[in-house]
């Protein structure tokens, strides 16, 4: 099946910072999502972005699907941007496959 | 307000014991979708649900059982013959289509007494 690895696994910032998360998929895929994991363990939509770029306030996501990578970019981080960011990602049928996150901390 | 609840928020099973979760959606979604998360790590695919009276396995399905009797719910159960069970579950759901959004509910926390 279809692998997801996300990097970094872990991110310090300081309260303003920019930061990129990346994620690298196996295989092609139909679909890609974006969730951010708040500390309360809500799981919250991002992004749905299989590919192109999207923008959504200080978040935005771009995906290029030919060399099988999405990356996630946070301007003037905030400390309630700090929690877990999952890339998932679907070949086909209905298994998404999560990574293993990238853990943000930012500090005020 | 459309969305998915997941009920109760915390749960505790006592040993040999089964317990359900509840997950109920009104986004009039097709497909529906179990998940475990374990500290420190992504989710994993327990079952999932395309139709009503239809489901099938995920990647870690032993020791778990759901229904499907109407499109707005998919309660999971976890048996006693999961020996493992402590970990945050995670309903979703989805309209039909693996080039669909997948939304979740706030999960719930099962621990072991």
């Amino acid at each position: 099946g279809i692998q997801v690895e996300q990097s970094p696994p872990d991110l310090i910032l300081q309260e303003g910072a920019n930061s990129t998360l990346r994620c690298n998929f196996s295989d092609s895929v139909n679909n890609l999502q974006w969730f951010h994991q708040n500390p309360w363990g809500q799981l919250i939509n991002l992004f749905y972005i299989p590919s192109g770029t999207k923008q959504n306030g200080r978040l935005s996501a771009t995906t290029v699907a030919t060399e099988r990578y999405s990356l996630l970019y946070i301007s003037s981080s905030q400390t309630t941007d700090s929690g877990v960011y999952f890339c998932a990602a679907l070949k086909y049928g209905n298994k998404l496959v999560f990574g293993a996150g990238t853990i943000l901390r930012v500090k005020s | 307000d459309g969305g998915i609840t997941q009920s109760p928020k915390y749960l505790f099973r006592k040993e040999g014991q089964n317990v359900t979760l509840s997950c109920e959606q009104n986004l009039n979604h097709d497909a529906m979708y179990w998940y475990r998360q374990d500290p420190g790590q992504g989710l994993r695919l327990i079952y999932y649900s395309q139709i009503v009276n239809d489901f099938q396995k995920g990647d870690i399905a032993e020791g778990y059982s759901v229904s499907r009797e109407k499109k707005e719910s998919f309660p999971l159960t976890v048996t006693s013959a999961q020996k493992n069970p402590t970990a945050f579950y995670l309903c979703a759901s989805s309209w039909l289509g693996g080039n669909q959004p997948q939304h979740f509910g706030d999960g719930t926390r099962l621990s072991i007494l």
